[in-house]
């Protein structure tokens, strides 16, 4: 059964960068049957997607993130990552790795969730 | 960006109702449109994907439908653990959105 842990620093100053990883242990790491996705959440607000990714590096990006988020992917460890740069208050939110099923052609929805992990950006 | 709307924003009801959950695209993403279910401080779980296929071990109480721009979660009868917020998702597109969340809370 696929588990996913998210992994990094809880507090990030103002301008700085935000560094998160996701641990996925079980099989479906290496399949193109799936995606890797990273989704925020304010305090007291809804989700917001941000980007996904596959195995071999086909990456999508939120359009009003872009220009400050990478995702990525290191299969040696089963891992994908999310960097923000230049964050500011309004990044603080709690963040969630998913895995994207895509096993049936033209469907993408995230069956298995990480617990999430809270950053705050203060100073 | 294909923006989705969720009505209402928030419910009231009771245990045994039925109820109902709209989800409105900005244009068409035929039926590619997911629900997931969050509780306070947990992770979302998903309901049901492709609008109307309901995800692996989900009560059937909770059913979906619809396609193109127009979509519907339907709860048969509340029960006491489905008092949660709702988000609906669209995957039509690389480009990904969810509605707001449909917060069902307790008459």
């Amino acid at each position: 059964q696929v588990q996913l842990q998210e992994s990094g620093p809880g507090l990030v100053k103002p301008s700085q960068t935000l560094s998160l990883t996701c641990t996925v242990s079980g099989d479906s790491f290496s399949s193109l049957d799936y995606f890797w996705s990273w989704i925020r959440q304010p305090p007291g607000k809804g989700l917001e997607w941000i980007a996904y990714t596959s195995y071999i590096g086909n990456t999508y990006y939120n359009p009003s993130l872009k220009s400050r988020v990478t995702i990525s992917v290191d299969t040696s460890k089963n891992q994908f990552s999310l960097k923000v740069t230049s964050v500011t208050a309004a990044d603080t939110a709690v963040y969630y790795c998913a895995r994207v099923n895509n096993r049936l052609e033209g469907y993408f929805y995230m069956d298995v969730w990480g617990r999430g992990t809270t950053v705050t950006v203060s100073s | 960006d294909i923006q989705m709307t969720q009505s209402p924003s928030s419910l009231s009801a009771s245990v045994g109702d039925r109820v109902t959950i709209t989800c409105r695209a900005s244009e068409t993403i035929r039926h590619y449109l997911n629900w997931y279910q969050q509780k306070p401080g947990k992770a979302p779980n998903l309901l049901l994907y492709g609008a109307s296929t309901l995800q692996s071990g989900v009560p059937s109480r909770f059913s979906g439908s619809g396609s193109g721009t127009d979509f519907t979660l339907t709860i048969s009868s509340l029960q006491p653990e489905d008092f949660a917020t709702y988000y609906c998702h669209q995957s039509s597109s690389t480009l990904w959105t969810f509605g707001q969340g449909t917060k069902v809370e307790l008459k």
